[in-house]
């Protein structure tokens, strides 16, 4: 089945500055890579997504990049702010109905003032 | 993007009751519904997929008996937490899918159990 490895499991940066978070799956099958935020006490809240079909994705700060030869993708956040601490889950999923979507173990993003 | 709203959001209860919650999907139907336990600081660990109309798929380890769901329309599905004991005390999370040119997720906003 599926796996995906997630990386950083912590990651602090100042804010202003750019975040990168990096996720790895296994089952080339997959080609539905979305990205989560949970704040605190809080459901995952869907940020943004990449289909296969397409290497970029960006939406205003934040930007998804996906390597399916590599079978990687990344989210990048740029100009920080405080907000966006949070936990960040990635996930892989093929795009058949009822499939189960795989969770990376999530990275908890600090930005620092 | 999607809606999916969870009731309650906290909930306590006595050891050795039941307790529901429930999972809606407000502006969608979802013939799939998701159902993941999260303890803190870790990830979502999936327990069960609901599907309407039939019965739920549970993950390897999960005791069905114990964690009963329900997915009786294509908008609402409930998992109700039997026999609670402090030990079920966690974070629980439904989701639901929407076939928006592929499968997407949205979660609901979860619902703290405690059970004393």
């Amino acid at each position: 089945g599926e796996n995906v490895e997630q990386h950083p499991s912590t990651l602090s940066v100042q804010e202003g500055d750019s975040a990168v978070i990096k996720c790895t799956y296994s089952d080339s099958a997959s080609n539905y890579f979305p990205w989560y935020k949970q704040e605190l006490g809080k459901g995952p809240q869907l940020i943004i997504d990449i289909r296969s079909n397409v290497g970029e994705k960006k939406d205003q700060r934040i930007a998804v990049t996906l390597n399916k030869t590599a079978k990687h993708f990344s989210l990048h956040i740029t100009e920080t702010q405080p907000e966006d601490s949070a936990v960040y889950f990635c996930a892989a999923s093929t795009m058949n109905r009822d499939d189960k979507i795989i969770f990376g173990k999530g990275t908890r993003l600090h930005i620092l003032p | 993007g999607a809606v999916v709203s969870q009731h309650p959001s906290r909930v306590i209860c006595k050891s050795g009751t039941s307790v529901k919650i429930e999972c809606r999907s407000l502006d969608f139907q979802a013939t799939t519904m998701f159902w993941y336990r999260q303890f803190p600081k870790q990830s979502l660990m999936l327990m069960a997929t609901s599907n309407e109309g039939s019965k739920a798929t549970y993950e390897q380890g999960v005791e069905k008996d114990k964690f009963l769901i329900n997915h009786a329309s294509l908008t609402l599905s409930t998992l109700t937490v039997t026999s609670a004991h402090p030990e079920d005390s966690s974070f629980y999370i439904c989701s639901a899918s929407i076939w928006q040119g592929g499968n997407t997720i949205y979660f609901g906003e979860g619902s703290w159990l405690t059970v004393v």
